[in-house]
């Protein structure tokens, strides 16, 4: 029972143009979402974030979109750079317990982007 | 500030052995995670600690056990090991919302 599912393992795409990543999730109770990187041999380093109260959160090359209704979020990186290749991974938290949070992620498969020059 | 740091980077082991993963981290976190990671998969969630003295399950616990003696350090066990156990283990730390990853161990077991 796949919570987080990234339904693209690969993407490619030329350097400066746009690359979009997808998510989507079915647990109604997340409301946190996070974006990592990941290079290979190296442990994955947060990207970015969006929590249920926005749509849209921005940083730089990189916008993360959240559509609640349609419990979707997806990764814009504009414009694309070589040094983006990498595999992305969504990630989604809900709070656990009553009156507390321990955050625990529950992690999509991953994508791997490829930015060609 | 070093971060989430884990010990080794690479190992063997022999079905039937056991070893410790070590991970420390220097921000003074609270929570504190173990995942694995297989090849083609998400991150897991084997173990994780709200602080020190405190330790839970996570989705994959069987097989590993955690202690939790201090708010740095979060050491993964594994007792007999089995080619199952055959993965990436990553350890993280929890700050808000976000959680700091380690730069993993690598698991084989033969």
């Amino acid at each position: 029972d796949q919570q987080v599912k990234q339904n693209s393992p690969s993407l490619s795409v030329q350097e400066g143009r746009i690359s979009i990543l997808n998510c989507d999730y079915t647990n109604s109770m997340f409301d946190y979402f996070l974006w990592y990187k990941k290079y290979p041999a190296e442990g994955p380093t947060f990207l970015i974030s969006i929590s249920s109260i926005k749509d849209k959160n921005e940083d730089g090359r990189f916008t993360v979109f959240l559509n609640k209704s349609a419990k979707h979020l997806s990764l814009h990186i504009v414009p694309s750079q070589p040094g983006d290749s990498a595999v992305y991974f969504c990630a989604a938290s809900a709070r656990v317990n009553s009156g507390g949070s321990n955050y625990k992620l529950t992690f999509g498969k991953g994508t791997l982007l490829t930015v060609n020059p | 500030n070093a971060g989430v740091t884990q010990t080794p980077k690479f190992r063997i082991l022999k079905i039937g052995q056991s070893m410790t993963l070590q991970c420390t981290q220097d921000m003074n976190h609270n929570y504190m995670y173990w995942y694995r990671q297989d090849p083609g998969m998400g991150l897991k969630l084997i173990y994780y600690s709200v602080g020190a003295g405190i330790t839970d399950k996570g989705e994959v616990p069987n097989g590993y056990n955690v202690s939790r003696s201090t708010t740095e350090d979060f050491p993964l066990r594994l007792e007999l090991a089995a080619p199952s156990q055959t993965s990436v283990y990553f350890c993280a730390s929890r700050k808000e919302g976000t959680q700091y990853f380690g730069p993993g161990t690598r698991l084989l077991v033969l």
